[in-house]
């Protein structure tokens, strides 16, 4: 079975700066997917960041980047230029890879608490 | 911007009763999610729906849950007798494909509807 693990349950930085959140996961598949989700207060979950496995590019949108380490199970966000709107509970999670389509069964970590102090 | 809502923002009922949580997808999303969130746990998936059937669920969505979609716009998710570990935030997603390879595969979510049982 897939876990997801995100050590650090709540985090803060100035803003302006740069943080990085941890994650790792276990699995024994080859293909499958890692997000990055946001969760304002209040709001809905969204994706921030996707990433194939397959691929060694890490991927990157806008200020936000990940470190994907496929041999150590890694996959590392991090936010540069963090904002007061980056505040938000944000999410790790893996899906795998299966023909037809993934179904949308996510398997999510515990979550990390971000907080960006003016 | 399109987006997912639910119905109620939180219930509270007696254990034993029936619940129906309502969730409108996004128009032109085909597949549908329904996952949950116990108070300090991780959000986890319970059934993903295609085509007016059940296309995936978890070891969690047993006979006392049920999903539908009554009438092409809403997508409900019933528990039939409530247990107290029912308790949690239930979380309704839609997505334009079920392949997360591209970009129509991605999963929108509602802001949740937290469920508490007595």
């Amino acid at each position: 079975a897939q876990t997801v693990t995100q050590s650090q349950p709540e985090m803060s930085v100035q803003e302006a700066e740069t943080v990085t959140l941890s994650c790792t996961y276990d699995t024994s598949e080859n293909n499958y997917y890692l997000f990055w989700y946001k969760q304002p207060p209040s709001r809905q979950m969204i994706l921030v960041i996707r990433q194939e496995a397959y691929k060694q590019q890490n991927a990157t949108e806008n200020r936000f980047s990940v470190n994907f380490q496929k041999a150590a199970k890694s996959f590392s966000l991090k936010i540069s230029d963090s904002q007061l709107g980056d505040t938000a509970m944000y999410f790790c999670a893996f899906m795998k890879h299966s023909y037809g389509g993934s179904q949308g069964n996510l398997i999510f970590g515990k979550g990390t608490k971000l907080s960006v102090k003016p | 911007e399109p987006e997912v809502t639910q119905t109620p923002s939180h219930q509270v009922t007696q254990m034993g009763q029936e619940v129906i949580l309502r969730c409108v997808p996004i128009s032109n999303h085909l597949y549908f999610y329904w996952y949950r969130q116990i108070l300090g746990q991780k959000v986890e998936f319970l059934v993903s729906f295609y085509n007016n059937e059940i296309s995936e669920k978890s070891e969690i969505f047993d006979d006392q849950f049920s999903v539908e979609r009554p009438d092409g716009s809403n997508f409900t998710l019933k528990i039939r007798s409530t247990k107290l570990e029912d308790s949690a935030m239930y979380f309704c997603a839609s997505s334009a494909s079920g392949g997360v390879v591209f970009d129509t595969g991605e999963l929108f979510f509602g802001e949740g509807s937290r469920l508490t049982v007595l």
